[in-house]
């Protein structure tokens, strides 16, 4: 079993859609967690940290699921701009060195 | 956000040379950076882990004498692919961990194409 997975998709929305990606993790002690954002071409940007108690911003939701590891993205009212593909890093112990799923990608069309 | 840049952002090379990555935290220290590399449509895969004033730890199946990491200061960390060959092209992308960030933020630099012809 991979360290951190995701489902690759595509997922393929219309604008305004709102969209849910999950990303399961099978560390147990995994302590800090990310969604990052990577367009063709380009290095992934940090999107959201998600903490134990969930986080949002704007459109974006972050929830974090220690019981069943699992974190999830929400994205509401979808963009055309946020066709991209959404990374889940996480970070287990104290080498702070990240574990990357494959990524999801995302497909917004009008 | 924290800033990292990289140079050169693309380099054309011949096979057999070497080629210097040079990955840079701007506004904040690391003694922590990490190498990636990027083939098209595929997820990221980390090649080492460069430690400030310390060798690198390479990940299994990374050669460590042809990837050189030399991580020189709480600031820089370099990557030199060495005797470079058609099978070295692929993006490579550094990422740095703020020294005292609170919850192990990664920042990541823009990359560097590299084609080796």
């Amino acid at each position: 079993r991979k360290e951190v997975e995701q489902d690759p998709g595509p997922f393929n929305v219309p604008e305004g859609a709102t969209v849910a990606f999950n990303c399961t993790y099978s560390n147990s002690a995994s302590q800090s967690f990310f969604w990052y954002r990577q367009d063709c071409r380009k290095e992934p940007k940090l999107l959201m940290s998600v903490y134990s108690s969930g986080n949002e911003d704007g459109r974006f939701t972050a929830q974090l699921n220690r019981a069943s590891q699992y974190i999830s993205l929400l994205i509401r009212d979808s963009k055309l701009s946020d066709s991209a593909t959404y990374l889940c890093v996480v970070i287990s112990g104290g080498s702070y060195i990240p574990t990357f799923g494959r990524g999801t990608s995302l497909i917004v069309h009008p | 956000g924290a800033v990292v840049s990289q140079h050169p952002s693309w380099v054309i090379c011949k096979s057999g040379t070497s080629v210097k990555i040079e990955c840079r935290s701007l506004d904040f220290q690391a003694t922590t950076m990490f190498w990636y590399r990027q083939f098209p449509k595929q997820s990221l895969m980390l090649m080492a882990t460069s430690n400030e004033g310390s060798k690198a730890t390479y990940e299994q199946g990374v050669e460590k004498d042809k990837f050189l990491i030399n991580h020189a200061s709480l600031t820089l960390s370099t990557l030199t692919v060495t005797s470079a060959h058609p099978e070295d092209s692929s993006f490579y992308i550094c990422s740095a961990r703020d020294l005292v960030a609170s919850y192990n933020e990664q920042f990541f630099g823009p990359g560097t194409r590299l084609t080796v012809l």
